[in-house]
């Protein structure tokens, strides 16, 4: 079964950084796009990030661009997202979510989440 | 960006009654819809992808249909592992998510 474990949430100050991992197991992990899609009470689930099989290739949703990084590291089957100048409205649980194929933007396995709270 | 509204927002059944959830699209998306179901504490889990493929171990009584702009998700005779938050979700171009719809216990 494919197992997507998250780490690297917590409480950070608004203005600073934070980098989440994602360690992928059970599968071809650099046969498959990943993203990052956070969920909030208020705003529901939303996609943040994705990144192509190879890395080559690394999308943003607006509300992020500029200060988030995605990456991966196919040899340590693991996904990255470097987060910085963080903002209260980033506050949210964060999935890592396995694509469908390359790139396809379905999800077809997530991992459980962690929380990240930007507050002062 | 293409807007995603779920309707309604909450719907109460009965165990062993027909539900039936509404996902409505600002702009076509073709055939490039996905439909999750979220339980309390837990990640999203997919349901059906391509408007109406069911995924992997979904039971037959999910059905999705529809395509453009307006597609509905099924559940035929609701079973108590049924009740569940239920999201739309657009593949079309950059992804986005609708804002759910919560199947209670009537």
């Amino acid at each position: 079964e494919v197992q997507l474990l998250e780490s690297g949430g917590g409480l950070v100050q608004p203005g600073g950084s934070l980098r989440l991992s994602c360690a992928a197991s059970e599968f071809t992990f650099s046969s498959y796009a990943m993203s990052w899609v956070r969920q909030t009470p208020g705003k529901g689930l939303e996609w943040v990030s994705g990144i192509s099989r190879s890395g080559d290739s690394t999308y943003y949703a607006d509300s992020v661009k500029g200060r988030f990084t995605i990456s991966r590291d196919n040899s340590k089957n693991t996904l990255y997202l470097q987060m910085n100048s963080l903002r209260a409205e980033d506050t949210a649980v964060y999935y890592c979510a396995k694509d469908h194929g390359a790139s396809s933007f379905w999800f077809d396995y997530w991992g459980q989440g962690t929380l990240v709270t930007v507050s002062s | 960006e293409r807007v995603m509204t779920q309707s309604p927002a909450t719907l109460s059944v009965s165990p062993g009654e027909r539900a039936t959830l509404s996902c409505r699209a600002s702009q076509s998306v073709s055939s490039n819809l996905a439909w999750y179901q979220q339980k309390p504490g837990q990640a999203p889990r997919l349901v059906i992808y391509g408007a109406s493929t069911r995924a992997t171990g979904i039971p037959a009584r999910f059905s999705g249909s529809g395509s453009g702009t307006e597609f509905t998700l099924t559940i035929s005779s609701l079973q108590s592992e049924d009740f569940a938050v239920y999201y739309c979700q657009q593949y079309n171009n950059w992804p986005s998510f609708g804002g759910g719809t919560k199947v209670e216990f009537k």
